[in-house]
């Protein structure tokens, strides 16, 4: 079945340091994909998309290439700040009867220090 | 433009009790999603609904149903509750009208403590 798989947290960094976290997934036929963050006591709101490969998805310094020869939808930013501390989510859709359903990653907690 | 709401926020039930959640997505939305998220198990969906009929299910019990009425509002139900289903319910609303997902809109979703 679909399946995605972030990298283990939780993830501590620096102010103005760079993030990096991984995501791969694996789904028969061309899913699109998603990464979402969830804030303390929140939902989860649309941070960025992709619908096709080679698509880069991008919102509030943030970035993500839809990569189908690795299966890749890794997120990045160039320099954090204190208030992108959340936990982020990796998703994707599969498309076809898939009405409705994004299968999610295990969600990884970003922690920036000042 | 309003977001996806959901009510209550938070609800204390006792095992066997059942208990009804709602959602009201954003106007114009047809197409209502609900998961699941706990610690354990993160973030599984539920079922999906769109124009009053169900689309899609995940894998839970049948305690767990849902239904959605004429104004596109969605309403879950568990019945039977266990400890096990202490978690946050999270609705999601989205255009819905083909096959695929361009953006789904979430709620703050309900904090269900079963004890």
């Amino acid at each position: 079945g679909d399946s995605v798989t972030q990298m283990e947290g939780p993830v501590t960094l620096s102010e103005e340091a760079f993030l990096t976290i991984n995501c791969t997934y694996t789904a028969t036929g061309y899913p699109s994909l998603f990464w979402y963050v969830q804030y303390p006591g929140e939902g989860l709101q649309l941070l960025l998309k992709a619908t096709k490969a080679d698509d880069k998805g991008s919102n509030k310094g943030f970035e993500a290439t839809y990569r189908k020869e690795t299966t890749s939808f890794h997120l990045e930013k160039g320099s954090v700040q204190v208030s992108d501390s959340a936990v982020y989510f990796c998703a994707l859709h599969a498309g076809g009867t898939s009405y409705g359903k994004l299968t999610f990653g295990q969600g990884t907690i970003l922690t920036v220090h000042p | 433009k309003a977001g996806v709401t959901q009510t209550p926020r938070y609800l204390i039930k006792t095992r066997g009790q059942q208990v009804t959640l709602s959602c009201s997505p954003i106007s114009g939305h047809r197409s209502v999603s609900w998961y699941q998220q706990t610690p354990g198990q993160g973030l599984q969906f539920l079922f999906e609904y769109f124009s009053e009929t169900q689309r899609n299910k995940g894998n839970f019990p049948g305690r767990f149903s849902g239904r959605q009425f004429s104004n596109s509002r969605s309403e879950m139900n568990v019945s039977t509750l266990e400890l096990g289903d202490s978690a946050l319910y999270l609705c999601a609303s989205s255009g819905g009208q083909g096959i695929g997902i361009t953006e789904a809109f979430f709620g703050q979703g309900t904090r269900l403590t079963v004890v």
